[in-house]
């Protein structure tokens, strides 16, 4: 069975410091992994996703993250926060060979920017 | 080019009725999931429907939930004689293509289902 895990439930940066957000995941082979952000009363939108090829991805608003198997880790890193970036995010991860609408999300991690 | 809506925004429910919420995809998409997110939690899995099949239901409570897909129409998730616990954001997502590395999945606003 897969499984996410996200450290930290809470993450507070200053406004132009470097955001990591943590993630984990449990499966006997790499699985799709993805990065989705939920701001208040929205749904969630794609960040970014990593499927096959380089294991640096980059997204939008200047996220990426990058797959490291012997960690079985996809950390998601900004190099200089934004007050705009204040949301939750969300890892999650799909089965290969399953449909990619299937995923596991981590519990989310609240990302706030102080000015 | 309209996204994933679903409506109610918010639903407040009694213990005991029925809840129904509706998500129409977007234009062209045929695969729709419904996830269910609980306070503090990330989003569930529920269940995975095609025009007209159920493809997968592995995360649907065995009792008072259903969900359907019709050919014409939104799709449903309905839950008999709601409780407590049922009190949640319900997600509808939506997608064209499965299985394909580019597939993309398309979230609505979300359902905020209240049971008093």
């Amino acid at each position: 069975a897969q499984s996410v895990t996200q450290l930290g439930s809470h993450v507070s940066v200053s406004e132009g410091a470097l955001v990591l957000l943590r993630c984990n995941y449990s499966s006997s082979v790499p699985p799709y992994l993805f990065w989705y952000v939920q701001y208040p009363n929205q749904g969630l939108q794609l960040l970014l996703k990593y499927t096959t090829g380089a294991t640096l991805v980059k997204g939008i608003n200047g996220f990426e993250a990058e797959f490291k198997k012997s960690e079985t880790s996809f950390h998601l890193t900004k190099p200089s926060a934004h007050m705009s970036d204040a949301a939750e995010y969300f890892c999650a991860v799909s089965q290969r060979g399953s449909t990619l609408g299937r995923l596991y999300f981590g519990r989310g991690t609240q990302l706030t920017v102080w000015p | 080019n309209a996204g994933v809506m679903q409506n109610p925004r918010h639903l407040v429910r009694r213990r005991g009725q029925e809840a129904r919420l509706r998500c129409s995809p977007v234009k062209g998409h045929s695969h729709v999931y419904w996830y269910r997110q609980l306070p503090e939690e990330g989003l569930k899995f529920m269940v995975y429907l095609q025009k007209e099949n159920i493809i997968d239901e592995s995360g649907m409570p065995k009792e008072r939930f259903s969900a359907e897909f019709p050919k014409e129409g939104p799709s449903i998730l309905r839950i008999q004689q709601v409780v407590r616990g049922d009190s949640a954001a319900y997600f509808c997502a939506s997608s064209s293509l499965t299985g394909a590395t580019n597939e993309k999945l398309f979230f609505g606003s979300g359902t905020q289902l209240s049971v008093l």
